[in-house]
């Protein structure tokens, strides 16, 4: 069974550009969460999708924005680009929502550069 | 509120010595609590949850983890270090709804020979 895969791997922006990164979760996981990584913040959750709908969304300025699509894959965009939205942007899928112990496969991320 | 405290960004480690890397949460709720790890230019890992039940909790690659409530801790350790186990390690808390985990600030394993 394929893993997570999020494309692409890696991308660089100038600020005030906008940027879409997908996700498309393991087969058969309805469940889809995107997390942003940087050395000063660490993890942060930014949403979680789960059929097609946002169930969950984390303390982010609604420049950073996703959808589900039917096919449980998913898409983050962030809109107007600053150069602290240079991070890992890592997604991960489960089977379903609202489950404490859910285990989170997650992809390799995407590696955005602001500069 | 939920949160996770990971002691000590970076541990150094001979290899073949013991591993402990530090975590305590703070939850008020009966917590569901997560050990993941971060190998270089690659997405997180499982490596051993608890949910309720037993508290030492056995994972992968030889990990273990013991919640102690009256300490608030979730301490993961492995009696033998191996140079594949050099990598950042996340302690995680699960959310009181679900959907979302809230992980702790990372620590950095490096294993010297």
């Amino acid at each position: 069974k394929a893993g997570v895969t999020q494309t692409p791997r890696y991308l660089i922006k100038t600020r005030g550009q906008q940027v879409t990164l997908s996700c498309s979760p393991i087969s058969g996981h309805r469940s889809v969460s995107w997390y942003q990584q940087t050395p000063g913040q660490g993890l942060q959750f930014l949403f979680e999708y789960f059929s097609e709908t946002q169930r969950n969304k984390g303390n982010f300025p609604g420049r950073f924005s996703g959808r589900q699509f039917s096919n449980s894959r998913s898409e983050m965009n962030v809109s107007t680009l600053e150069l602290g939205d240079s991070a890992l942007y890592l997604c991960a899928s489960s089977p379903m929502t609202g489950v404490r112990d859910e285990k989170l496969f997650f992809g390799s991320g995407t590696q955005l550069s602001v500069l | 509120a939920q949160s996770v405290t990971q002691l000590g960004s970076h541990v150094s480690v001979s290899e073949g010595a013991l591993v402990l890397l530090r975590c305590n949460y703070s939850s008020s709720v009966p917590p569901y609590l997560f050990w993941y790890v971060q190998y270089p230019n690659q997405g997180l890992q499982l490596l051993l949850k608890y949910t309720t039940g037993a508290t030492l909790v056995k994972g992968i690659n030889g990990f273990e983890a013991e919640f102690k409530k009256s300490e608030t801790s979730f301490h993961l350790t492995k009696p033998s270090a191996h140079m594949s186990d050099a990598a950042e390690y996340f302690c995680a808390v699960g959310d009181n709804q679900g959907g979302k985990l809230i992980f702790g600030q990372g620590t950095e394993l490096s294993v010297k020979p």
